[in-house]
Formats: structure tokens, C-alpha cells, sequence
């Protein structure tokens, strides 16, 4: 089976502030792992992918993540927050094949003025 | 180019009862998915559907349902409605199906409360 695990539920930051969101999968093989972006009443929306073509990923919003093999983590970064930032933000596994995506629990980010 | 389309958007039932959710995908779409998200579980798997057929499902027990349409239209059903079954209820859409192949689009969702 294969899981995510994301550190922590809330995140504040402060507006121009690092934003960095960790999380680690389990898998017995590459997976291919999600970030995606929750707005308060929306949809969930993909932020990024990676899919074993390049280990730092970038993506919208000026978030990028990095596969890390060894530490099996692909953590979400983007330099500078915006107010526009907060949301809640799921980590999620798939495999091929398998056509679903396997979530971890989220981390809501909060943005201080 | 239209999103995926949930309704209803919010509904209130009570136990025992069923309800059935519906979703259009985006045009052309073929794969459709579900997603149950609950503050307790999270956002869980439902099913998969492609070309009417249910290619992956979920661990949820039998009185959740679904089922697609030959214009990729699908619906889910819960059947005999518990108190935990209150949740929001997100369908996904992608060209040929699985987040490997393509982006998900999710809609908005459809928020269902079991009195």
C-alpha cells in the first residue's frame, strides 16, 4: 500500500515569508506524486506533478516541490507568501494504473499581514 | 471551456434515506472519479469510472454506488443514509483517465448533511 504523510496540519507564516509543507510518502515503487490546493467552498486544484522526469518541480502560484529518493519526501516551497496563499494544501500519491490518488491528511496555511 | 459541473451544490437528508449526486465532466473528458473529504478521514477514494466501465474502487461499503453515462455524465448513489455519510462529495474529470495520463479538474462539490 502506499501512503503520504504530511507534518503538520497548520502553518502560519508571515506575509514574504518562506512557505515550505512537508511531505512523505511510503511506496514499494517510483510513485507519482501531487501537490494540490484547496480554496475555502472550491475544488481541489493540481499546483504540480512529478512524474520521474525532473526531481524540482515547478509549478503554479510560484510554488515548486523536490523529490527526494532518499528521504522520500517531495516537500512544497514557494519563497515568498502571498494573503492569496491561504488555503489548505493535500500531498497525494498514485501509481499507474491505478487511476486514484491516495491523499495525505492536508495542512491548512494561514498568511499573516 | 465549461468546468466539471457538481449538483446539487449542498442537500440536507436524513438517516435511512438515499441520495444521488451528479457530474458533468469537462467536454471531451472521459475518466470521471469521486472523492468522499471529511475533517475525520480526509479526502478517501470513492471510485473510477472510464467509457461506462468502473476500473477502480474504493474501500467503502456496498451502499455507495455509482455509475456512468454514455456521454460520461456520471452519478453516485448512498443508499440508507448513516450520520457519517455527511461530507462533501467532489467528482473529478480527465481526458483518458488516472492522474498519471493528465490532470484531474475537480468541481466544487456537492455537500451533502444526514440529519
Amino acid at each position: 500500500a502506499q501512503s503520504v504523510t504530511q507534518l503538520g496540519s497548520h502553518v502560519s507564516v508571515s506575509e514574504g515569508a518562506l512557505v515550505l509543507l512537508r511531505c512523505n510518502y511510503s511506496s514499494s515503487v517510483p510513485p507519482y506524486l501531487f501537490w494540490y490546493v484547496q480554496y475555502p467552498n472550491q475544488g481541489l486544484q493540481l499546483l504540480l506533478k512529478y512524474t520521474s522526469a525532473a526531481t524540482l518541480v515547478k509549478g503554479i502560484n510560484g510554488f515548486e516541490a523536490e523529490f527526494k529518493k532518499s528521504e522520500t519526501s517531495f516537500h512544497l516551497t514557494k519563497p515568498s507568501a502571498h494573503m492569496r496563499d491561504a488555503a489548505e494544501y493535500f500531498c497525494a500519491v498514485s501509481r499507474s494504473n491505478d487511476y486514484k490518488l491516495s491523499f495525505g491528511a492536508g495542512t491548512t496555511v494561514t498568511v499573516r499581514a | 471551456k465549461a468546468g466539471v459541473t457538481q449538483t446539487p451544490r449542498y442537500l440536507i437528508k436524513t438517516r435511512g434515506q438515499q441520495v444521488t449526486l451528479s457530474c458533468s465532466p469537462i467536454s471531451g473528458h472521459r475518466s470521471v472519479s469521486w472523492y468522499q473529504q471529511t475533517p475525520g478521514q480526509g479526502l478517501q477514494f470513492l471510485f473510477e469510472y472510464f467509457s461506462e466501465t468502473q476500473r477502480n474502487k474504493g474501500n467503502f461499503p456496498g451502499r455507495f454506488s455509482g455509475r456512468q453515462f454514455s456521454n460520461s455524465r456520471s452519478e453516485m448513489n448512498v443508499s440508507t443514509l448513516e450520520l457519517g455519510d455527511s461530507a462533501l462529495y467532489l467528482c473529478a474529470s480527465s481526458p483518458t483517465g488516472g492522474p498519471i495520463d493528465g490532470e484531474l479538474f475537480f468541481g466544487e462539490g456537492s455537500r451533502l448533511t444526514v440529519l
